[in-house]
C-alpha cells in the first residue's frame, strides 16, 4: 500500500546512545516532515524537509539532525539520546500544492 | 504568540448526545484548518479541512466543522456521538506566513459514556 513508512515502531534506548529513525514515502512527496508527540503538547515540528537534499528546523529540533539524501526518505537522527526525547515520533509527508498530508504511524521511543 | 488554542484538554459525552469542541487559532491571515483524530496507540486520520468558501464544512465518520472568520474559530461537531469516537483529536493550521508547515493544537481527549 501506498503511504508512509516509519521504522522502527518501538525502541528503548540508554542516555547517551545514538539512533535513527528511518522514514520513507513511495508518493513522490517533494515536501516531508518530522513531528514529536507529547502528552498535553499536541505534536510539535522538529524538522522539515521541501525538497531532496535541503532540510529545516521546526519549533523543536535541539538534540535532532536529519538527511534528505533521498527524495524518498527523511531520516531523524539522535547523536546522544537524552530521557527529555522519550517521546512518540511521527514522519509525514505532502505534495507541492496539495494540502494534504500523510502521516505514518508513529515510532515509540523511550530513552532510560 | 501565534498559535493554535484548543481549551478542552478532557471532554465527556454520553453516547447518543451531541458533541462540539472547540478550536481557535491566533494567525494575521486565515490559515488553512484541519481536524484530526487519533485512535490509542494509533496515527492521525483527516476528518475534514477547510480552505475556503462554504464555512461549513463536511467531513467523515458524521463529524462537520464550521469556520467563524470574526471568532477565529474552527469547532468541530457531531450531533450523535457513538462509543467508538473516543478518541483524541486535534485541531491543525497551516498559516499563511509559513506555508510549509502544519501547526498542531494541544489536542482534546473525548471519553464516551455507555
Amino acid at each position: 500500500n501506498a503511504g508512509v513508512t516509519q521504522t522502527p515502531k518501538f525502541r528503548v534506548l540508554k542516555t547517551g546512545q545514538s539512533m535513527t529513525l528511518l522514514c520513507a514515502q513511495d508518493m513522490n512527496h517533494e515536501y516531508m516532515y518530522w513531528y514529536r508527540q507529547d502528552p498535553g503538547m499536541g505534536l510539535r515540528l522538529i524538522h522539515y524537509s521541501v525538497g531532496e537534499g535541503t532540510t529545516a528546523k521546526g519549533e523543536v529540533p535541539d538534540g535532532y539532525n536529519v538527511s534528505r539524501l533521498k527524495k524518498q526518505n527523511f531520516l531523524l537522527g539522535l547523536e546522544s539520546a537524552a530521557p527529555s526525547q522519550t517521546s512518540v515520533y511521527f514522519c509525514a509527508s505532502r505534495r507541492t500544492g496539495d494540502d494534504g498530508y500523510t502521516f505514518g504511524s508513529g515510532t515509540r521511543l523511550t530513552v532510560v | 504568540a501565534q498559535s493554535v488554542t484548543q481549551p478542552d484538554i478532557h471532554i465527556t459525552v454520553s453516547e447518543g448526545a451531541s458533541l462540539e469542541l472547540r478550536c481557535n487559532y491566533s494567525y494575521g491571515a486565515t490559515p488553512y484548518l484541519f481536524w484530526y483524530v487519533q485512535s490509542p496507540g494509533q496515527g492521525l486520520q483527516l476528518l475534514l479541512k477547510y480552505f475556503s468558501g462554504d464555512t461549513l464544512v463536511q467531513g467523515i465518520k458524521g463529524f462537520e466543522a464550521e469556520f467563524k472568520r470574526s471568532q477565529s474559530s474552527f469547532n468541530l461537531r457531531k450531533p450523535s456521538v457513538h462509543w467508538s469516537d473516543a478518541a483524541e483529536y486535534f485541531c491543525a493550521v497551516v498559516p499563511m506566513e509559513y506555508g510549509n508547515k502544519l501547526v498542531f493544537g494541544a489536542g482534546t481527549i473525548l471519553r464516551v459514556k455507555s
